[in-house]
Order: C-alpha cells, then structure tokens, then sequence
C-alpha cells in the first residue's frame, strides 16, 4: 500500500540553525512526492515537488530529494527564520493523480 | 474567488443531527477532493472528484458521508447521524489538473456533542 512515515515533532530551532524533517514513504509504482507547509491560522499550502526519482524540489530556500533507493524525501533547509514556524507535512500523490497521502505533520517554532 | 473557500468555519452540533459543510473551489479547477484531519493527524483522503461526478469515493468511512458536486464546482459534504468521532477538520482541495498541486481551504471544524 501507500503510506507516509515523518518525524515527530515537535522540533523547535533557533534562527539560522540547520532543519532537517525527515519523511519516508511506502508506495506502489511511481509516485510523486510533496512538502506542504500550514502557517498559524491558515490552509495548507504546497512548499515543493518532486515527481521522480533524483528530482530535487526547492522552494524559499527549502530543499528536498526524491530519493528511490532509501524511499525518502527529507525537508531541509540550511538556515530558518522565525517566519518558518508551521505545522510541515509530506505527502504522496499516487500515478493515478487522485489519491494524496499525508504524513502526521511536524510542527516547527523557529526562536529568536 | 481568489482561493477554496469552506463553510461554515465551525459548526457544533448533537449527536444523530445532519450535517452539510460547502466548498467553493478556485475557478475552472476540475479536481476537487475532501479529507478530514483529526488533532494531531495529517489530512485523511475522503473522496475526489473529477468535475460532477466522484472518482474516487474509497475514503468515505460508512454511508453516513457523502459528498456532492452537482455543477462541477461547489461541493457539499453531508454527515447524517453524527457521532462523536466525526469531530474533526474537513478540509476541501481543488486541483488543476490533479498533478499535485491542492489549494485547500481553511477547513470547517466540526465538534459533534
């Protein structure tokens, strides 16, 4: 089956320290692999994609790597800002594009 | 309108009542799914549809939910017979084109008493 595994949280960091949010998956076939971010009181929204294997997605200096051969797709980013403080969740679209799986969301408070 | 919009943004009901929450979804977006999230949980797919009719309904947990879209646009997700453990966030998506890219809404939060 389809499934999504992400780090718990919560994970809070000091402005300018290094993130790492880790998320494995479980898939059959091909799947695509997102980073949504959810901001205090707003609605989900997508961070970055990667539709195959070595993609590489990027977006506000967040960076995550399709990776097949350890079925991953961790989140990082090399310095955060206390702007970056949500709830980050990693998902699956499957190659049917209709079903998107959800990990559980890591919540992350950046500290000045 | 500029983004999904969802309502009501809360709604506290008894258990047995009827339920009804509405999304309205970007303009011209032909995908559109539901899921609901519980505390602590990420989103869980309900169902999702593609124009009027519903594609894929495999998330629905029993016949007491169902959802309609009978324009192709506005969706209504309809609950008969609450029970506690329907509290949660429904949250509504539209899609282009179903290649990944959801805009949700903000959600309605449902507490059922």
């Amino acid at each position: 089956g389809n499934s999504v595994t992400q780090m718990e949280g919560p994970v809070t960091l000091s402005e300018e320290a290094f993130l790492t949010i880790n998320c494995t998956y479980t898939a059959t076939g091909y799947p695509s692999l997102f980073w949504y971010v959810q901001y205090p009181g707003e609605g989900l929204q997508l961070l970055l994609k990667a539709t195959k294997a070595d993609d590489k997605g990027s977006n506000k200096g967040f960076e995550a790597t399709y990776r097949k051969e350890t079925t991953s797709f961790h989140l990082e980013k090399g310095s955060v800002q206390v702007s970056d403080s949500a709830v980050y969740f990693c998902a699956l679209g499957t190659n049917t594009g209709n079903q998107f799986y959800f990990g559980t969301g890591t919540s992350l408070t950046v500290i000045p | 309108g500029a983004g999904v919009s969802q309502t009501p943004s809360n709604k506290v009901t008894e258990k047995g009542k009827y339920v009804e929450l509405r999304c309205d979804p970007i303009s011209g977006h032909t995908a559109l799914y539901w899921y609901r999230q519980s505390l602590g949980q990420g989103p869980e797919f309900l169902i999702y549809f593609q124009g009027t009719g519903a594609a894929d309904d495999s998330g629905l947990p029993n016949d007491r939910f169902f959802a309609v879209r009978p324009e192709g646009s506005v969706s209504t997700l309809k609950i008969q017979r609450t029970e506690r453990g329907d509290s949660a966030v429904y949250l509504c998506a539209s899609s282009l084109n179903s290649d990944g890219e959801l805009f949700f809404g903000e959600g309605s939060r449902l507490t059922v008493l």
